[in-house]
């Protein structure tokens, strides 16, 4: 069965740069979640869109800012980065039939140096 | 607090036997609840989801809630040293965001 892509896996920028990652949901998933991970810490919750509408916001930083596209792909938009961004960043996608479940994407792993 | 708690760990059991972990929430309106396996370096993935007060059952997982005690516990039975890894509880409210706890490190040795 197809799964959550996430692209770019692995990132490293410099402070102050910024950067683009990239998530395309299940197919005929209309919700799309965004979660960050730092080392050792669970997941927390950035932002989420359904139906391309943000639908919910977390703690995001204002430095951040994210969309959902027609295709239902959705981007983060990372600028002026921060050593303290460095963590894995996940997107998960739910709908259909297990509207409640939400499937998570392998991540992208964002190192700022 | 935070709003998930889980049970302290690591936790360690024999090859075989069963691995009970456990999690507490604080938001009553709390109304989906799941339990996720995290390889190190990986992506949740989920194993369980639960709804309703009881228990539910999939193949080696059984779920239990209990929403009048805020708390939901996850029974693998016949663990496999291939169980190890990290447990996440999650809830959501209506909104769908995940509220994960800080994790349940379970080993099984041989």
């Amino acid at each position: 069965a197809a799964g959550v892509i996430q692209s770019p896996r692995h990132l490293i920028k410099e402070k102050r740069e910024t950067a683009t990652l990239k998530c395309y949901p299940i197919p005929r998933h209309d919700t799309v979640y965004w979660y960050q991970q730092g080392p050792g810490q669970d997941p927390q919750f950035l932002i989420s869109f359904y139906e391309k509408m943000q639908s919910d916001k977390g703690s995001i930083p204002d430095r951040f800012s994210a969309q959902q596209f027609s295709d239902y792909h959705s981007e983060l938009n990372m600028s002026s980065l921060e050593l303290g961004d460095s963590a894995l960043y996940f997107c998960a996608s739910s709908g259909g039939e297990t509207y409640n479940e939400q499937f998570f994407g392998p991540g992208t792993r964002l190192t700022v140096l | 607090q935070k709003e998930v708690e889980q049970n302290s760990g690591p936790l360690s059991v024999p090859e075989g036997a069963i691995a009970s972990l456990n999690c507490t929430y604080s938001d009553r309106g709390s109304q989906s609840f799941f339990w996720y396996r995290q390889y190190s370096g990986k992506s949740p993935e989920l194993i369980m989801s639960i709804y309703s007060n009881g228990d539910k059952e999939d193949g080696r997982f059984t779920a239990q809630l209990n929403k009048a005690s805020q708390y939901v516990s996850l029974l693998i039975r016949d663990s496999q040293p291939s169980d190890s890894a990290t447990y996440l509880c999650a809830v959501t409210t209506s909104y769908g965001k995940l509220t994960f706890g800080q994790g349940t490190i379970l080993t099984v040795h041989p």
